[in-house]
């Protein structure tokens, strides 16, 4: 779906606490998924991805979770840090087609030292 | 590896002119690469499908004669905004294909006087 929108959600945590950043995806044919950080300034950086045959994948300090029942996303950042302030989209992505990669709006995480 | 350059990173221009804006894939061979157009506090969103020695693939409402797309080489894709007008200011992130996956330039900053 087209993400539009002139504010993005805002998620404050303390340094050191755990933060968990959640998206709603659209398409049900989308077998791909990737969170991406983007700083201010800058293009999207990869953080992790996950095929639609798991429903949980790990990476260093990150934990990305699928719900395809309910098309839902999650991405959990543990222990997290003043460097992880950024904005974080996910994006879905359909292998059997053109696949082209599809933005979610976006969520802007403040980390408080 | 997988690295993605933009070049200009950032461009302020008159009404009425035109701009190009190169996107090179530093240490591998891309034959699809995107562009997309990013508002502030907005999501990215995709503008085109740039495909080497084809025709590039343009979403729904993005003007082709505007924002023409050539990709030249296995390398370098370029996008030419044609008679920017102050509402064409945005940034301007390419990504590049490489088996399936994207990886992103650092963006260009596009301002229009």
């Amino acid at each position: 779906g087209e993400s539009v929108g002139l504010h993005l959600p805002t998620l404050s945590v303390q340094e050191g606490d755990n933060s968990i950043i959640n998206c709603a995806y659209s398409n049900s044919a989308s077998d791909y998924f990737i969170w991406y950080k983007q700083e201010s300034g800058k293009g999207p950086q990869f953080i992790i991805d996950i095929r639609s045959n798991m429903d949980k994948r790990q990476g260093q300090r990150v934990t990305v979770l699928l719900n395809k029942t309910v098309k839902h996303l999650s991405l959990q950042i543990a222990a997290t840090q003043p460097g992880d302030s950024a904005v974080y989209f996910c994006a879905e992505n359909n292998r059997g087609s053109q696949g082209n990669l599809i933005f979610g709006k976006g969520t802007k995480l403040s980390v408080k030292p | 590896g997988a690295v993605v350059s933009q070049h200009p990173s950032w461009v302020i221009c008159k009404s009425g002119t035109s701009v190009k804006i190169e996107c090179r894939s530093l240490d591998f061979q891309a034959t699809t690469m995107f562009w997309y157009r990013q508002f502030p506090k907005q999501s990215l969103m995709l503008m085109a499908t740039s495909n080497e020695g084809s025709k590039a693939t343009y979403e729904q409402g993005v003007e082709k004669d505007k924002f023409l797309i050539n990709h030249a080489s296995l390398t370098l894709s370029t996008l030419t905004v044609t008679s920017a007008h102050p509402e064409d200011s945005s940034f301007y992130i390419c990504s590049a294909d490489r088996t399936y996956e994207q990886y992103f330039g650092p963006g260009t900053r596009l301002t229009v006087t």
